[in-house]
């Protein structure tokens, strides 16, 4: 089993509508949460962060965590072309380290 | 600022030959990361360095590969002899803990690496 899972994708939605990510990860302990996006031909960076149980959101973006089911899931609403990119999750065990999911492909088309 | 910097951009080796790759971290930043990335497994920690100290290494491959850090603008990543199944992009990231353990890390522009 892979510490951090994620749908390859691709995950195609309409211009407007809600894209829902989600990764799963495999250590209890993880302490700390994370989604970048990258796009094609170029680096990560990161939009969300998330610590504790329940949701988060910044902007379009909402991250959800629950602990107890070892899940963590991002939302964007109101979907445009140019969130058209991979998605990372990443995960924290308490070290100085990150685990990085092997992302999911969104298409949002017009 | 301007964010991590890494070079070359772009490497095409044959296999065989040293490669060595290249980053400067943020400015201030006390953590450095180096990422390779392929299609199949995704983004990989390879090598992170606290204070250019080399804390984990256990995600470097095999014993060809070798990663230093000098001082604190500098870091480098040598593969030697290259193999054709190194070929990947190689990312080189930054971060500071003044938010914390793990706080955000900024991405170089990686380097393409491709061994012929």
């Amino acid at each position: 089993q892979k510490e951090v899972e994620q749908n390859s994708g691709p995950l195609s939605v309409p211009e407007g509508a809600i894209a829902s990510l989600n990764c799963t990860y495999s250590d209890r302990v993880s302490q700390s949460f994370f989604w970048y996006r990258q796009y094609s031909g170029k680096s990560p960076e990161l939009i969300m962060s998330i610590y504790s149980n329940g949701d988060k959101e910044d902007g379009r973006f909402t991250a959800q965590l629950n602990k107890a089911s070892q899940y963590v899931s991002l939302l964007i609403r109101d979907s445009q072309p140019s969130d058209s990119a991979t998605y990372l999750c990443a995960v924290n065990h308490n070290t100085d380290k990150l685990i990085f999911g092997t992302g999911t492909r969104l298409q949002v088309f017009p | 600022d301007a964010g991590v910097i890494q070079s070359p951009r772009h490497e095409v080796t044959e296999m065989g030959q040293e490669v060595t790759l290249r980053c400067k971290p943020i400015s201030g930043h006390d953590y450095l990361f180096w990422y390779r990335q392929t299609m199949m497994r995704g983004l990989e920690l390879l090598i992170y360095f606290n204070n250019n100290v080399p804390i984990d290494d256990s995600g470097m491959p095999e014993d060809r590969f070798s990663a230093k850090m000098p001082n604190a603008s500098f870091s480098t990543l040598k593969i030697q002899p290259s193999e054709p199944r190194d070929s990947a992009v190689y990312f080189c990231a930054s971060s500071s803990t003044s938010g914390g353990p793990t706080d955000t890390q900024y991405f170089g522009p990686g380097t393409r690496l491709t061994v012929l």
